[in-house]
């Protein structure tokens, strides 16, 4: 069974940094688009940066230039490097397999999620 | 604001059938992109429930069913039980922003 476990989420000051991983169980971690998806406590969900299979890259407006996706197929591990963090970007963050290599498909297996918290 | 427009809660008796409308664009839904449907318990991660408009994933129940039409999509549950009590979010792709979008989700309350 494919299990995805977050981990490096905490508290951080406004202007800080915070790396954020993932890692990943099972084989073919290669093969699929891996996604991270926040949510702010008591609100819906926002898929904030996506990596295809192949290497290809998309994030929301308001983290382009802050954040960075990363994967590595050998360790099998998504990562996420935050900096310039806001208190908007308080939420959990959430892990997330896509069912094909492509951003297209639907989030089959998800982690626990792990909690970012950003205030003075 | 979400891409896609969802009611923001339902509810239904024990036994019932409720439906969740999800309303995209024509540069989601209506570029032919499908849509998928996350079931999240209190306390927990997202499970997906349906795939690709219309699909169980295995260990879903047949009372969940989707549909697709256009730019709208639903989420059918019949015979709905307490443990169906959750937030519904559908998702799909837009073209446009190059990424995949959320509904703002949908509270089911089970009377």
């Amino acid at each position: 069974e494919v299990q995805l476990v977050e981990s490096g989420g905490g508290l951080v000051r406004p202007g800080g940094s915070l790396r954020l991983s993932c890692a990943a169980s099972g084989s073919r971690f290669y093969a699929f688009a891996m996604h991270w998806v926040r949510q702010v406590p008591g609100k819906g969900l926002e898929c904030v940066s996506s990596i295809n299979h192949d290497g290809g890259i998309t994030y929301i407006d308001s983290v382009k230039g802050r954040f960075t996706v990363s994967r590595d197929d050998v360790q099998k591990s998504l990562h996420l490097e935050m900096n310039s963090l806001r208190p908007e970007d308080t939420a959990f963050y959430f892990c997330a397999r896509g069912q094909g290599g492509y951003s297209h498909v639907a989030f089959d297996i998800w982690g626990q999620g792990t909690m970012v918290i950003v205030s003075p | 604001q979400s891409v896609l427009t969802q009611p923001p809660s339902v509810s239904g008796a024990p036994g019932q059938r409720v439906t969740i409308s999800c309303t995209g664009n024509s540069s989601n839904m209506g570029a032919n992109y499908d849509v998928h449907w996350y079931q999240q318990l209190a306390g927990l991660a997202p499970k997906l429930v349906i795939f690709d408009n219309t699909n169980r994933p295995s260990g879903v129940p047949d009372r969940f069913s989707g549909s697709k039409s256009g730019t709208s999509a639903s989420l059918a549950i019949t015979g709905l039980q307490a443990d169906d009590e959750a937030d519904y979010y559908c998702q799909s792709y837009d073209y446009h922003l190059s990424r995949s979008v959320f509904g703002g989700g949908t509270k089911l309350t089970v009377l």
